[in-house]
């Protein structure tokens, strides 16, 4: 599985954009972009997710660059609701035992201040 | 909203003893997958059953974890014997085969063997 990287932490004021970085300089061109957000004490919860066009939907945009090898999640007022976990993941729709198999790293701890 | 259900949402137990964690997919998904999660591991994959067929259980501590979904509204999780390092938050999820492949999450099952 393709890795990818995020910064450990961000913080973010209440109401303004935050932008979550994703590096993946290994993307192969069958791997999606999928980012989760983990709320504390709850379950991963599916975001947004992309191949080689920037997405929109009502949680957030996800902006993938032209050689694929970033992208950056994009929330566009962030709110103290917003502050938990972001994962970034790699999977690769090719391999017909993996389809749906996601990988978790790290991810990014959010932080929202008021 | 359908949602994946887990039960027990809580539950200590003594070394040795058996656990069973249930886990109740979204009607009409035809994949469940298994995750563990510690502060030292992260989000870690179990295993995962497409049309109730185990896929991949390399996850998975041969020796004494056995997971099984005896129907399709209902998937198990063993443990036997439990030990204090599978101390953890064990997660559920369901999703649909297709290109996106959204997983979604239960609430999880905190399980302490003391």
């Amino acid at each position: 599985d393709a890795k990818t990287t995020q910064p450990n932490s961000m913080e973010s004021n209440e109401e303004e954009p935050v932008h979550l970085p994703c590096n993946h300089s290994t993307i192969s061109g069958t791997d999606y972009i999928h980012w989760y957000r983990q709320l504390p004490s709850q379950g991963p919860e599916y975001v947004i997710h992309g191949l080689t066009s920037n997405v929109n939907n009502r949680m957030a945009s996800l902006a993938i660059a032209e050689d694929r090898k970033s992208s950056t999640l994009i929330l566009h007022r962030a709110t103290l609701r917003d502050a938990a976990v972001y994962y970034c993941i790699l999977r690769d729709v090719q391999i017909p035992s993996n389809t749906g198999k996601l990988i978790f790293g790290q991810g990014t701890t959010l932080q929202v201040k008021p | 909203d359908a949602r994946v259900t887990q039960t027990p949402r809580h539950k200590v137990t003594e070394m040795g003893q058996e656990v069973t964690m249930r886990c109740q997919p979204i009607l009409g998904h035809n994949t469940v997958f298994w995750y563990r999660q510690t502060m030292m591991q992260g989000l870690e994959l179990l295993a995962y059953f497409r049309n109730r067929a185990p896929l991949d259980d390399s996850g998975m501590p041969k020796d004494r974890f056995s997971a099984e979904m005896p129907d399709a509204t209902l998937a198990t999780l063993k443990i036997q014997p439990s030990e204090p390092r599978d101390s953890a938050v064990y997660f559920c999820a369901s999703g649909s085969a297709g290109a996106g492949d959204t997983q979604y999450f239960g609430p999880g099952t905190r399980l302490t063997v003391l």
